[in-house]
């Protein structure tokens, strides 16, 4: 049972530079979540899609971009990074809306400098 | 504003208790909510979720507790493990019920 996989696991990144955050899920499922956690914090929502083709603003959008051409795929686009995106990066995805349980990847550790 | 908060930052228990982790919301439209666990290293997992029409709900070990009269929510693990020591997180809907908003979470240290 993969559920949701993000690769990388661990990346470092120099100001300025641009990489892909990759998520992919296997259960269908048409929710899907970027989230971002700094160190002893709670979950803060990126960008969320209920359906291929269709994306929207969480609380923290901007630096970030991302698309949703299938279902299973759910990418995250850092154009420039800043030293302020250093964080962890979950994905996650669910079957309905938010209230239902949503299923979170492993994260992604990333370092700006 | 939406915001999900809990009351303690961390909560440290011995072997055997019974625990309770707390948590405040804001948002009275909430209807669902939902308690996650996370290790060290690794993405939330599910433990228990809870909707707005019902006070009480039981799992395995655990009782998630919801009183909308004050906005509170809260999380009992009877028999704490050592197992058990985590980050918890309360979680609530947000106002457009399209996505789940996080509090800060609970560190809890079972000790042997």
């Amino acid at each position: 049972n993969a559920g949701v996989t993000q690769t990388p696991k661990f990346r470092i990144l120099k100001i300025g530079q641009s990489m892909t955050l990759q998520c992919a899920q296997d259960m269908n499922h048409n929710y899907m979540y970027w989230y971002r956690q700094d160190p002893g914090m709670g979950l803060k929502l990126i960008y969320y899609s209920v359906g291929a083709g269709i994306t929207d603003k969480g609380e923290v959008p901007n630096g970030y971009n991302v698309s949703r051409s299938t279902t299973e795929d759910f990418p995250l686009r850092l154009e420039l990074a800043a030293p302020s995106q250093t964080s962890v990066y979950f994905c996650a995805s669910s079957s309905g809306t938010a209230n239902t349980e949503a299923f979170f990847g492993q994260g992604t550790r990333l370092t700006v400098v | 504003g939406e915001s999900v908060g809990l009351h303690l930052p961390t909560l440290s228990v011995q072997e055997g208790d019974n625990s309770i982790i707390n948590c405040a919301y804001s948002n009275s439209a909430s209807d669902y909510f939902i308690w996650y666990k996370q290790e060290s290293g690794k993405g939330p997992q599910f433990i228990i979720d809870i909707r707005s029409n019902m006070d009480k709900r039981q799992g395995q070990r655990v009782t998630v507790l919801l009183n909308k009269t004050v906005k509170h929510l809260s999380l009992q693990i009877a028999a704490t493990q050592p197992g058990d020591s985590a980050v918890y997180f309360c979680a609530e809907n947000d106002r457009a019920g399209t996505a789940l908003i996080f509090g800060k979470g609970t560190t809890l240290s079972v000790s042997s």
